[in-house]
C-alpha cells in the first residue's frame, strides 16, 4: 500500500496568514494526488485534483502543486472558514490511501 | 444535481453484518458513474473501502475484501454495502461518494453526509 505521510500534522495560523501542508508519498502516484478540507461533523468536500486542478467553486486561495512523491497544498491569506483538517489522498493504485491529516486552527 | 445519503443501522452487534444504503438523487447510477464506499474512524483515520462501476468491475480494499459485498438497487437507484463479521475496529462513520468524470481514478468529488455505525453488544 502506498503511504501518505502529511506535515506537519496540526498548525496554528492567523487569519491574513499564507500557509503550507505538505503530502509525500512512499513512492510515485504520479499526479493523482488529491486534496479534502473537512469540518467537524461533516463529510470531506474535494479542493483539488490531480495535484494542482481547483475543484469549480473553490476560491483561488488555494493551490496545489506537486507529482511523484511530493505534493504541496497552499492556502494564501487564510480566511476564518479556511480553519479546517485537510487530507490528500492518492488514486494512483489501490488500495486508494489518505494522508493522516493537517489540523488547520487559530 | 448529484446528491447522496446514506442510511443504515447506527448501532450493530460484534460478529453480525452491517447493511447500508446510498440513495442517490440526481443522476442514475446505472450511467458511466464510479461509486465508493470510505470510512473515518479515529484510530484509522480516512479508508478507503471499495469503489466499483455498476457495470463494470469491483475494486476492493483487500484488507477488507473478504467481508466486503457491494450491490445495486437501479428500481430505486441506490447501492448497498454490506461488511460481516463487524468488531469494534470497524466502528467508524461509513461514507458513500462519487468518483469525478466516471473514473475509479477520479478523486470523490460528491460525498453523503456520512452515517455512524457503532459496534457494541
Amino acid at each position: 500500500d502506498i503511504q501518505l505521510t502529511q506535515s506537519p500534522s496540526s498548525l496554528s495560523a492567523s487569519v491574513g496568514d499564507r500557509v503550507t501542508i505538505s503530502c509525500r508519498a512512499s513512492q510515485t502516484v504520479s499526479s493523482s494526488l488529491h486534496w479534502y478540507q473537512q469540518k467537524p461533523g461533516k463529510a470531506p468536500t474535494l479542493l483539488m485534483c490531480d495535484g494542482s486542478t481547483l475543484e469549480s467553486g473553490v476560491p483561488s486561495r488555494f493551490s496545489g502543486s506537486g507529482s511523484g512523491t511530493e505534493f504541496t497544498l497552499a492556502i494564501s491569506s487564510l480566511q476564518p472558514e479556511d480553519f479546517a483538517v485537510y487530507y490528500c489522498q492518492q488514486t494512483y493504485s489501490t488500495p486508494f490511501t489518505f494522508g493522516q491529516g493537517t489540523k488547520l486552527e487559530i | 444535481q448529484v446528491r447522496l445519503q446514506e442510511s443504515g443501522p447506527g448501532l450493530v452487534k460484534p460478529w453480525e453484518t452491517l447493511s447500508l444504503t446510498c440513495s442517490v438523487s440526481g443522476r442514475p447510477i446505472t450511467s458511466t458513474e464510479c461509486w465508493g464506499w470510505i470510512r473515518h474512524s479515529p484510530g484509522q483515520g480516512l479508508e478507503w473501502i471499495v469503489g466499483f462501476y455498476h457495470r463494470g468491475r469491483t475494486y476492493y480494499n483487500q484488507s477488507l475484501k473478504s467481508r466486503v459485498t457491494v450491490s445495486a438497487d437501479t428500481s430505486k437507484n441506490q447501492f448497498s454495502l454490506r461488511l460481516t463479521y463487524m468488531t469494534a475496529a470497524d466502528a467508524a462513520v461509513y461514507y458513500c461518494a462519487r468518483s469525478k468524470e466516471g473514473h475509479l481514478e477520479g478523486a470523490y468529488d460528491i460525498w453523503g453526509q456520512g452515517t455512524i455505525v457503532t459496534v457494541s453488544s
